[in-house]
């Protein structure tokens, strides 16, 4: 199974700013995902990040607000633009290798906003 | 719309006992189905998953049941443990060639010792 990394692990921001999360994998996947987890909630589905190309956003989550590059086979970042408290989640990388349909998730990014 | 949930919030088991935990979804054309746990802190573990061509599947301590005709999905664990105290989710796609996931809302599932 693939190794996903994410950074940072938690984060405490204020309101207004933006914070740029990474993920990294230990090999080339064909498709990488973010998620968003509210506290005590199920996963949602940000957007699916396309390498060499621009994300496809899920109702309700746009490029504005939640800009997310994918520059290579192993690599992407999402940032939570211009933070408010409801944006305090965890922010979930996940990774489709091959055909199998199994999908892997990083640790998550724990974001608090103040 | 269509989606994909759980019958109960929570699940208190006696260590040792077997658990099941259940899930509803509404989706027909749904293809592949996963459990996944996710334990305090952690992103999501990959448990076990189905494809609807299947109606039974058995990994370690673990057996997913899928019954199309009520779309049903079940997720049998033996022999509770303490290390399987956690929320589990079950997942699902909408169709062969979607590879998105939509998640239930998840079972938390506690273990007596």
């Amino acid at each position: 199974s693939a190794v996903i990394s994410q950074k940072p692990s938690r984060d405490i921001c204020q309101r207004g700013t933006s914070l740029t999360i990474q993920c990294q994998v230990d090999s080339q996947v064909t498709m990488m995902f973010w998620y968003r987890q509210q506290p005590g909630q199920s996963l949602t589905l940000i957007a699916t990040a396309n390498q060499g190309s621009e994300a496809t956003y899920e109702s309700g989550f746009v490029i504005d607000k939640f800009p997310i590059s994918r520059p290579n086979l192993t690599f992407s970042t999402l940032t939570v633009s211009n933070m408010s408290p409801e944006d305090s989640s965890i922010y979930l990388c996940s990774v489709r290798q091959g055909l199998s349909g199994e999908l892997f998730f990083g640790e998550g990014s724990r974001l608090t906003v103040l | 719309g269509e989606s994909v949930g759980l019958h109960l919030p929570t699940l208190s088991v006696q260590e040792g006992d077997n658990s099941i935990i259940n899930c509803a979804y509404s989706n027909s054309a749904s293809d592949y189905f996963i459990w996944y746990k996710q334990e305090s802190g952690k992103g999501p573990q990959f448990i076990i998953d189905i494809r609807s061509n299947m109606d039974k599947r058995q990994g370690q301590r673990v057996t997913v049941l899928l019954n199309k005709t009520v779309k049903h999905l079940s997720l049998q664990i033996a022999a509770t443990q303490p290390g399987d105290s956690a929320v589990y989710f079950c997942a699902e796609t909408g169709g062969r060639n979607d590879y998105k996931l939509s998640f239930g809302a998840g079972t938390t599932v506690t273990v007596r010792a």
